[in-house]
């Protein structure tokens, strides 16, 4: 099973700064089937990024992933009051499809 | 639009089993799997399975292997899953999400994007 490591655990920012998110795989994931997704309190998570680097339908571009292999980025560029979430990455490349712990974006 | 709609919270003692549903609409539903994720309170999210509602055909984390089943009734649209055995872990807010898209004509999967359409959830409490 590929273990998914997401760092930090909470970012802590204010609107309109530049969030990094980070996510480590356990063994290399194929063909960059890596996703991202935010979640909302009690909503349901919502995808923002597959294959690594592509948006999903209806993602502002302020969203932007990359990275391959073992390693990967979510980066948003300028944070708006929506985005102060927790964010999931997850690989669905090798059964049983994993996500990570999850890294809460938190207003400074 | 698209969408998935699931059935309503259940209270369930443990042992028993619980059934929850997911109604889709707005697309094809023979043309996607429909996957399983599960989230404990304050915790993570959690994979449990698929299902391919045109072949049938389904696969589960080795987790919930014996103790989960996913069927279909493709006249309503709508994928069931059910867990049996339920113990007090399995405390959850359970969705389900559309996954990967498969083309009926050549049988075959269209290459993964992602769960890009999901539920509301559906609360199940195992308590006794």
């Amino acid at each position: 099973e590929i273990v998914l490591t997401q760092s930090p655990g909470t970012l802590s920012l204010s609107p309109g700064e530049r969030a990094t998110l980070s996510c480590r795989a356990s063994q290399s994931i194929s063909s960059s089937y890596l996703a991202w997704y935010r979640q909302k309190p009690g909503q349901a998570p919502r995808l923002l990024i597959y294959g690594a680097s592509s948006r999903a339908t209806g993602i502002p571009d302020r969203f932007s992933g990359s990275g391959s292999g073992t390693d990967f980025t979510l980066t948003i560029s300028r944070l708006e009051p929506e985005d102060f979430a927790v964010y999931y990455c997850q690989q669905y490349g090798s059964s049983p499809w994993t996500f990570g712990q999850g890294t809460k974006v938190e207003i400074k | 639009q698209v969408q998935l709609v699931q059935s309503g919270a259940e209270v369930k003692k443990p042992g028993a089993s619980v059934k929850v549903s997911c109604k889709a609409s707005g697309y094809t539903f023979t043309s996607y799997d429909i996957n399983w994720v599960r989230q404990g309170t304050g915790q993570g999210l959690e994979w449990m399975g698929w299902m391919n509602p045109y072949t049938g055909n389904t696969g589960f984390a080795q987790k919930f292997q014996g103790r989960v089943t996913m069927t279909r009734d493709t006249s309503t649209s709508t994928v069931y899953m059910e867990l049996s055995s339920l113990r007090s872990e399995d405390t959850a807010v359970y969705y389900c999400a559309r996954g990967k898209e498969y083309d009926t004509l050549i049988a075959h999967y269209l290459p993964p994007a992602g769960m890009d359409v999901w539920g509301q959830g559906t609360t199940v409490t195992v308590s006794s």
